[in-house]
């Protein structure tokens, strides 16, 4: 198995720019997250489905973040417009069962300039 | 407000020897703790987890403890080796919402 995809692996923007960070889960897995990690806050749960359904959105920072997944292999994470504050690493992670060991993708490194 | 933390930003050990790792929670409604290691540009990777009904849970040279009555929870490898020089994050589930807390992460740096 290829294990957590994830697209782009960097993305420099300026601010004001709409941005969309891509994740393909682990087949056969049940649950999908979202992570935003930063040196101050860690590893941050933004948002999580299970079986493509928005279970807790409670981790979105604002309105400017939107989630998506529209089938069992595909997933988005999009800010609009983005800020330089939203710098950091996103992370997507999928689960068979939201009960076990999650599985992380390598991660997107964004940069808002 | 950090429910889970690992307040060692950083730690050094001597290979082969022990290298310890802590954790410390808050709330009393976790259920379930992991321990993930995460190098440089890749995502974490899981190494270890315990239920809150055991107290340890040993897998080769990694041991996780947990005192719930001090809500405290601690990582032993023994004996460290130089790939083990990685960022460590402690997390806990809340068995109530099923949501997964993360740590800030302690980099450990094993030194050959």
């Amino acid at each position: 198995d290829a294990g957590v995809i994830q697209s782009p692996r960097h993305e420099v923007t300026e601010m004001g720019q709409e941005v969309t960070l891509r994740c393909k889960p682990i087949s056969g897995h049940d649950y999908l997250f979202w992570y935003r990690q930063t040196m101050m806050r860690g590893l941050e749960l933004l948002i999580y489905f299970n079986n493509n359904v928005p279970i807790d959105d409670s981790g979105m920072p604002e309105d400017r973040f939107s989630a998506k997944m529209p089938n069992a292999s595909f997933s988005t994470l999009k800010i609009q417009p983005s800020e330089p504050r939203d710098s950091a690493v996103y992370f997507c992670a999928s689960s068979s069962g939201g009960v076990n060991e999650q599985f992380f993708g390598p991660g997107t490194r964004l940069t808002v300039l | 407000d950090q429910q889970v933390k690992q307040n060692s930003p950083s730690l050094s050990v001597q290979e082969g020897r022990i290298s310890i790792l802590n954790c410390d929670y808050t709330n009393s409604m976790f259920d379930y703790f992991l321990w993930y290691k995460k190098y440089p540009a890749e995502g974490p990777t899981f190494l270890i987890s315990i239920s809150s009904i055991k107290d340890k849970n040993e897998d080769g040279r990694f041991t996780v403890f947990l005192n719930k009555s001090a809500k405290h929870l601690s990582l032993h490898i023994v004996p460290s080796q130089p790939g083990d020089s990685a960022v460590y994050f402690c997390a806990a589930r809340d068995g109530g919402t099923y949501k997964y807390i993360f740590g800030t992460g302690t980099r450990l740096k094993v030194l050959a």
